[in-house]
């Protein structure tokens, strides 16, 4: 079974404060997507990691892949109030499982103002 | 922007009730998943369609939950009988086909509560 572990589950910080997030898995993937989800509402689509060592930035969020394309993190530098929500990881295995998506626990980030 | 709908965005029922849940995805969309979200949990696959066929349900309890997409357009998931250990956001997701990527847009979501 595929598995992934996120860290840290909560995360607490204040505005402006940097920060990193964590997927790990003892599994290879063929690609990892990050979402945030905001309370009450489904998952937004941040990004997609393919390639073993890639790295993503959108705004002040970067992306990196593991070289193996087992794990992947998310860095955020000079986070805000609107980067609050919570952070999941998924992984897809191209040809397994029909092609689902395997989601972390995910990662709840609060930025105090 | 082309979005994935879903409706009710809120549900509360009774033990034993029957509810459903409606999902329109984003237009020209073949897949479709179903997934359930415990708090503080990420999602869990209940059902997968390509086009009007299931593709994977194998962790749907199908004692008591059906799901269909007939038309291979929108879908409906329902659970009879509702159980309190049913309570949780329900999402659906589409993507515009099986691919190596399988990127996935997800709608609101339809927050159940079994009383």
């Amino acid at each position: 079974t595929q598995l992934l572990e996120q860290s840290p589950q909560f995360l607490s910080i204040q505005e402006g404060e940097n920060l990193t997030v964590y997927c790990n898995s003892s599994s290879v993937f063929s690609s990892l997507q990050w979402y945030r989800q905001e309370p009450g509402e489904g998952p937004v689509l941040l990004v997609t990691v393919v390639t073993g060592g890639e790295v993503k930035k959108l705004k002040r969020l970067t992306f990196q892949f593991g070289d193996a394309r087992k794990d992947s993190s998310l860095h955020i530098t000079a986070a805000q109030p609107g980067d609050t929500g919570l952070y999941l990881c998924a992984g897809h295995n191209y040809g397994g499982s029909q092609g689902n998506l395997i989601f972390g626990k995910g990662t709840k980030l609060s930025v105090k103002p | 922007e082309a979005e994935v709908a879903q409706s009710p965005r809120y549900k509360i029922t009774e033990k034993s009730q029957a509810v459903a849940f409606w999902c329109d995805p984003i237009s020209g969309h073949a897949t479709l998943y179903w997934y359930r979200q415990i708090l503080g949990q990420g999602p869990e696959l209940l059902v997968q369609f390509q086009d009007e066929s299931v593709v994977d349900d194998s962790q749907l309890p199908k004692d008591r939950f059906s799901a269909e997409r007939l038309k291979g357009v929108d879908s409906t998931l329902k659970i009879q009988p509702a159980e309190l250990g049913d309570s949780a956001m329900y999402l659906c997701a589409s993507s515009l086909e099986l691919s190596f990527h399988n990127e996935q847009f997800f709608g609101p979501g339809t927050r159940l509560t079994v009383l």
